[in-house]
């Protein structure tokens, strides 16, 4: 198994340029989610979702837009990126969806600077 | 609301030291599950441990040992013995069964130094 992959792992756009940051699972994994990282502010939720055709917001979703038509991917979209997205985009997924605290696995994560 | 806090920021050691890495949460609900992970410097997220409510025993792998205590809302991670390879930033994190979310803490940064 791969477990979670990310790509790309770094990424600079400038403000105003949209792109999609990839996430994938190797695991059959039901729940997926996307966090950033800021410096002093741990992981906060940006969406999530507990199967194929079913998200949900979470913490943080402005200017991001996600979907979920499989089981293995889960890409966010950022629609036009602000200097404010700067930040490290992890992607976690986690057997359950019934059972939501079951531990989550991430991936590497994707560095992004909008400059 | 959920909060975690891990008070201390940054803590430096000397190698062969043990070392305390303190969580303190805050949740209304009596169903919950407590998280440790560690980042190393090379940014990956890695699972170190799960705790449920009900389950107040404490836990010891190797090196590493968690004090759940749930009268103080407190999920310590002690290392024994710290290595230079324990140099990483470490996150507890809390989730309320139902709620499909993590809330996590704002690290502390463990540097162990030879």
């Amino acid at each position: 198994n791969a477990g979670v992959t990310q790509t790309p792992k770094f990424q600079v756009l400038k403000t105003g340029q949209s792109m999609t940051l990839q996430c994938a699972q190797d695991m059959n994994h039901e729940y997926m989610s996307w966090y950033r990282q800021d410096p002093g502010m741990g992981l906060r939720l940006i969406h999530y979702s507990v199967g194929a055709g079913i998200t949900d917001q979470g913490e943080v979703p402005n200017g991001y837009n996600v979907s979920r038509s499989t089981t293995e991917d889960f890409p966010l979209r950022l629609l036009s990126a602000a200097p404010s997205q700067t930040s490290v985009y992890f992607c976690a997924s986690s057997y359950s969806n019934t059972v939501s605290t079951d531990t989550q696995y991430f991936g590497p994560g994707t560095r992004l600077t909008v400059l | 609301a959920q909060k975690v806090t891990q008070a201390q920021t940054e803590i430096s050691v000397v190698e062969k030291e043990d070392v305390t890495l303190d969580c303190v949460y805050e949740t209304r609900d009596t169903t919950y599950y407590l998280f440790w992970y560690k980042q190393p410097p090379s940014g990956e997220l890695v699972f170190l441990i799960r705790r449920n409510s009900f389950d107040e025993q404490n836990e010891i792998s190797g090196r590493y040992s968690w004090n759940f205590q749930k009268s103080t809302s407190s999920f310590n991670f002690t290392i024994t013995a710290s290595q230079v390879v324990d140099s990483a930033v470490y996150f507890c994190a809390l989730s309320e069964a139902g709620t499909y979310k993590y809330i996590f803490g704002t690290g502390t940064r463990l540097k162990v130094l030879a």
